[in-house]
């Protein structure tokens, strides 16, 4: 089996500033999704990635910029942190050609900005 | 527009009784439906999936989930549940592209003792 690994774990930012969460899979999947859970609102995708070097947006793209420089790997950037926004960030892989919907998640990133 | 709805925000049930987790589909044309749930301090995990053929699907740990097209209803079973079963679960749908599957707000289920 493979995993999907997030880093950092939790993350403190300060109002404004430029903050960056990474994801490394070793699945070999060709498409990486960052999504963003908050209480009561599901998860709302961000940005996706059906290969290298490819960045598709979702319904939330905004304030966030993403980077897909390798397969194995997707970051996501906020560009300007909120104050007092505090948001639980996923980053998830799928097979890609062939895809069956199936999506493998890794244990999130927790953002608090103050 | 296309959503998924999760009326249930929290369930409570008590451990060996029956199980049923409603969510509610609103798409042009029939979607495919998962069901993902989150325990504690992991990654979302898919129970099972719904694309055509038999509405009641067979999912991982005893769960099953029946598609309803006059319902436009996919809800979660399970016939006993066990206090390990207590976790975040969450409908999820998508369209043509699986690449843009829109997730429920989720049900916290707690199975009491």
């Amino acid at each position: 089996g493979g995993i999907i690994t997030q880093t950092p774990k939790f993350l403190i930012g300060q109002e404004g500033q430029k903050l960056t969460l990474k994801c490394q899979q070793n699945f070999n999947h060709d498409t990486m999704y960052w999504y963003r859970q908050d209480s009561g609102k599901g998860l709302r995708l961000i940005y996706y990635s059906i290969t290298e070097n490819d960045l598709q947006k979702g319904d939330l793209s905004e304030g966030y910029d993403a980077s897909r420089e390798k397969k194995s790997s997707f970051s996501l950037t906020v560009t300007s942190a909120q104050k007092n926004e505090m948001a639980v960030f996923l980053c998830a892989s799928s097979i890609g050609t062939g895809d069956t919907g199936q999506l493998y998640f890794g244990e999130g990133s927790k953002l608090t900005v103050l | 527009a296309q959503s998924v709805t999760q009326p249930d925000a929290r369930v409570t049930v008590s451990e060996g009784a029956s199980l049923q987790l409603r969510c509610k589909y609103s798409y042009s044309a029939t979607p495919y439906l998962f069901w993902y749930v989150q325990y504690p301090r992991q990654g979302l995990q898919m129970l099972l999936k719904y694309y055509s053929g038999d509405p009641v699907v067979q999912g991982v740990n005893g769960f099953e989930a029946e598609f309803s097209k006059s319902d436009s209803s996919f809800h979660l079973r399970k016939a006993s549940v066990h206090w390990s079963d207590s976790a975040v679960y969450f409908c999820a749908g998508g369209g043509s592209s699986f690449n843009k599957l829109t997730f429920g707000a989720g049900t916290r289920l707690a199975v009491c003792p």
